[in-house]
């Protein structure tokens, strides 16, 4: 089974800071990797699939990167509103999946 | 717009089976698309529990592997889930989600439901 580990899990930023989080798959994935937020009381929200591909409607300050075991979700300048929880998810074989443990970005 | 609605018992007996529909409006199930289980403890993350094809093809996360089944009714636009012998550890948020799929090989839940309590209590 693929294992996935996230740091840190849980940052304190300021609106306005460079966050960046760190997914670690426990062994290479290519780029079968997503990321979602979640909000206290809600569904999580696909971000990013395939390790870099925004989806449609999320805004540009979020970007992924990675492949293979490292990836790294990057909020370039962070907002009010993307206060939550994040999620990696790899999909490395059809229709099965493993999340990350998660981290929450909370304000300092 | 594609919406899901999960729907069940919010309260369940140990060792007894829980039951969970997840009813899909604004799309086709047989329209092609994975469907899929999550799950989500008090104050903890999320677990995957099983993915379905809208032919049936099912897929499990093996540590619930003994105790799920994943069901696809494609007359009601439905996909449902069921946990047996459960025990308070099974307690929590219940989410359904559209599992989309980009050239057969990237996979990712694209559409998720609103999510659905279950309680496990004498």
């Amino acid at each position: 089974d693929i294992q996935m580990t996230q740091s840190p899990s849980s940052l304190p930023a300021s609106v306005g800071d460079k966050v960046t989080i760190t997914c670690r798959a426990s062994q290479s994935i290519d780029s079968y990797l997503n990321w979602y937020q979640q909000k206290p009381g809600k569904a999580p929200k696909l971000l990013i699939s395939a390790a870099s591909s925004l989806q449609s409607g999320v805004p540009s300050r979020f970007s992924g990167s990675g492949s293979g075991t490292d990836f790294t979700l990057t909020i370039s300048s962070l907002q009010p509103e993307d206060f939550a929880t994040y999620y990696c998810q790899q999909s490395h074989s059809t229709a099965i999946f493993t999340f990350g443990p998660g981290t929450k970005v909370d304000i300092k | 717009q594609v919406q899901l609605q999960e729907s069940g018992p919010g309260l369940v007996k140990p060792s007894e089976t829980l039951s969970l529909t997840c009813a899909v409006s604004g799309y086709s199930i047989s329209s092609g698309s994975y469907w899929g289980w999550i799950r989500q403890p008090p104050g903890k993350g999320l677990e995957w529990i099983a993915s379905i094809y809208h032919t049936g093809s099912t897929y499990y996360n093996p540590s619930l592997r003994s105790r799920v089944t994943i069901s696809v009714d494609t007359s009601k636009n439905q996909f449902s889930l069921r946990l047996s012998s459960v025990t308070a550890a099974d307690t929590a948020v219940f989410y359904c989600a559209r599992v989309a799929y980009r050239d057969y090989l990237y996979y990712y839940m694209d559409v998720w439901g609103r999510g659905t309590t279950v309680i496990v209590s004498s």
